[in-house]
């Protein structure tokens, strides 16, 4: 079946340092998720792509759409200690009009440094 | 309330129970879904409700049972569990199986 490949799987951050995370796929999607998970909490959608090569913003977060439709990344810009937790990407398949179910990474976990 | 709300936030259950999870979701969607989120595994979908008819079973073994009475409810019914089905279970709902899922909080359970 699908199945998306994340990476890092884990990392840890300095407060005010860039972060970056992406995620490939062996299928093409039509669309890509990004979702934060907070300890305790479901995931929260932060940035929903459409269109390949699309760039999108959320504040400090951007993620972008690969052009080939098989990958997407995301970075955060001068992270901040809420930044911690543990992101998802997610791809879904529209075909013929029937929409595909989501699929999930494994989850890129953002720790602060010690 | 709003968003997705998912009843007991966590419960522990011997392994001859019977127990039943719960989901609300009072954003007007008409799709549900039921999520199991393990440790270093990714999200597996389990069930998928759309407009209360049940669409996708991805193999999950029978002592799962999953009930939707109308379309902002969503019920998982849980009978002789396995220690190996301890896991955070997530309820989501999202309109016409679009993008943008909405997850409640989950609920943790442990099987003893």
């Amino acid at each position: 079946g699908q199945q998306l490949n994340q990476s890092p799987q884990s990392m840890f951050i300095q407060e005010g340092e860039d972060v970056s995370m992406n995620c490939t796929s062996s299928s093409i999607f039509n669309t890509w998720l990004w979702y934060k998970q907070d300890p305790g909490e479901g995931p929260v959608l932060l940035i929903a792509l459409y269109k390949a090569g699309e760039l999108t913003s959320n504040g400090r977060l951007t993620a972008q759409f690969g052009i080939t439709r098989k990958d997407s990344f995301l970075n955060i810009s001068a992270s901040i200690p809420s930044d911690v937790g543990i992101y998802f990407c997610a791809g879904q398949l529209t075909d013929g009009g029937s929409q595909g179910n989501l699929i999930f990474g494994k989850g890129t976990k953002l720790s602060v440094k010690p | 309330e709003t968003g997705v709300t998912q009843t007991p936030r966590h419960l522990v259950m011997g392994m001859t129970n019977k127990k039943s999870l719960k989901c609300e979701q009072h954003l007007g969607h008409n799709a549900m879904y039921w999520y199991k989120q393990s440790a270093k595994k990714p999200l597996e979908l389990m069930f998928v409700y759309n407009f209360k008819e049940q669409t996708e079973n991805n193999s999950v073994p029978s002592r799962f049972s999953p009930e939707c009475p109308n379309s902002s409810h969503l019920f998982l019914h849980l009978h002789t569990l396995q220690p190996e089905d301890s896991a955070l279970y997530l309820c989501a709902s999202s309109q016409e199986r679009s993008y943008g899922y909405t997850f409640g909080s989950g609920t943790r359970l442990t099987v003893v």
